[in-house]
């Protein structure tokens, strides 16, 4: 099966800088990529995904970038904020198989220093 | 759009007893749910996969008798903890999955603390 591999398990940056967090998957078949936000005490926010048939996408300071040969995908933040501090969460799946699951990342705490 | 909800947000119980969660998709139908849990600090374990209409399919290591998963409704999933003890404290998450645009988008509802006395 899928195995998601997500790094690193803790970022603290500070506030104005930019964070990456990459993940890495084992199965060739997924095409589905999406991240999550969690907020403590809440459920996770879906904030972006990307589709396999495209290696970036972006939405205001958030972006990702996907690279199919090596198998992984990154989540990028640029101007950081405190408010982005929360426990971020990769995925992998067939996303076009109604069959199949969604393989988390095992998270990484953000911490944005003010 | 794509919004989940869960109900309640948080239930203290005695041990030995039963609690039903309640996970609905407002605005769109869920063919299918999930359901996970997840410790402090630690990843969204994967515990059931609820299908509109039919039985779940229940991961690894998950006592379907002690978790009930019951899938009425396009809109509508529920988690019972049956016989609960204080090892079954955890945060109870739900998604729901859209299939708009052919794709395995999942939305979460915002989590059940359950606490075992």
């Amino acid at each position: 099966g899928e195995n998601v591999e997500q790094h690193p398990s803790t970022l603290s940056v500070q506030e104005g800088d930019s964070a990456v967090i990459k993940c890495t998957y084992s199965d060739s078949a997924s095409n589905y990529f999406p991240w999550y936000k969690q907020e403590l005490g809440k459920g996770p926010q879906l904030i972006i995904d990307i589709r396999s048939n495209v290696g970036e996408k972006k939405d205001q300071r958030i972006a990702v970038t996907l690279n199919k040969t090596a198998k992984h995908f990154s989540l990028h933040i640029t101007e950081t904020q405190p408010e982005d501090s929360a426990v971020y969460f990769c995925a992998a799946s067939i996303g076009d198989n109604a069959g199949n699951m969604l393989t988390f990342g095992g998270g990484t705490r953000l911490m944005v220093k003010p | 759009g794509a919004v989940v909800s869960q109900h309640p947000s948080w239930v203290i119980c005695k041990s030995g007893t039963s609690v039903k969660i309640e996970c609905r998709s407002l605005d769109f139908q869920a063919t299918t749910m999930f359901w996970y849990r997840q410790f402090p600090k630690q990843s969204l374990m994967l515990m059931a996969t609820s299908n509109e209409g039919s039985k779940a399919t229940y991961e690894q290591g998950v006592e379907k008798d002690k978790f009930l998963i019951n899938h009425a409704s396009l809109t509508l999933s529920t988690l019972t903890v049956t016989s609960a003890h204080p090892e079954d404290s955890s945060f109870y998450i739900c998604s729901a999955r859209d299939l708009a645009g052919g794709f395995n988008t999942q939305y979460f509802g915002p989590g059940t603390r359950l606490t075992v006395l």
